[in-house]
């Protein structure tokens, strides 16, 4: 356990689906993140929060939508999704940006599968 | 751009040593780190290094060298367990982690 959940663990769904995925942390961190992994490939950074401020974007389409409404919580909306947005999406927190040794924490992540 | 580059996939024998390489090209850094992932689990933090030269925790290592652009991570007494994909990360000059595709250890008895 790293003190940061994320719900459902698996889901399914078609491409004119609407979804969410919910991350929660119980570290009393400040900074949260979504990211993307696809097989093979590097973490793919979507989203960070701050303070529940969003602080980057990194050029991720609009059919994904974040939410964070506290600092503990954390959501990514998705709607009309793509077969090649199926992939395992995790959150991950941390005390605060910036200064390096600031390690992030992950969830056990969603894996997405869109039909 | 940026780039990490790790081995895709090693194989070691149980109670060996291995070490896995990462070079990278940022923008700025401000600090490297390790990153453990078990099949169908959240990655999980081994180390963090920031200065020049060796970091040791237990029977993992993990060593920089800034001006080389060059980090390993050496795993010793090699147990089944440590059988997994180990990420190697790096922070940029805007504090984002940049990452590697990982390098994907397979023990063997």
């Amino acid at each position: 356990e790293t003190g940061v959940t994320q719900t459902p663990r698996h889901l399914v769904m078609g491409m004119t689906n609407k979804k969410s995925l919910k991350c929660e942390q119980h570290l009393g961190h400040n900074a949260m993140y979504w990211y993307k992994q696809s097989a093979k490939k590097p973490l793919e950074l979507m989203f960070v929060y701050n303070f529940k401020e969003q602080t980057e974007n990194n050029s991720v389409p609009s059919r994904f939508s974040p939410e964070c409404p506290n600092s503990s919580h954390l959501f990514l909306h998705l709607h009309t999704l793509q077969p090649e947005d199926s992939a395992l999406y995790l959150c991950a927190s941390s005390q605060d940006l910036g200064g390096g040794s600031y390690e992030q924490y992950f969830g056990p992540g969603t894996r997405l599968t869109v039909t | 751009g940026q780039n990490i580059d790790q081995p895709t996939e090693m194989t070691a024998t149980e109670g060996a040593i291995v070490q896995i390489n990462c070079t990278y090209q940022t923008s700025g850094f401000n600090g490297l780190f390790w990153y453990q992932q078990h099949a169908g689990e959240a990655p999980t933090f081994l180390s963090y290094n920031v200065l020049d030269g060796l970091e040791e925790k237990g029977r993992f290592s993990s060593f920089l060298s800034r001006s080389k652009g060059y980090s390993y991570l050496l795993l010793k007494e090699l147990q089944m367990k440590d059988s997994a994909s180990y990420l190697c990360a790096v922070m940029d000059s805007n504090y984002q982690l940049i990452w590697g595709a990982g390098t994907k250890l397979i023990i063997k008895p």
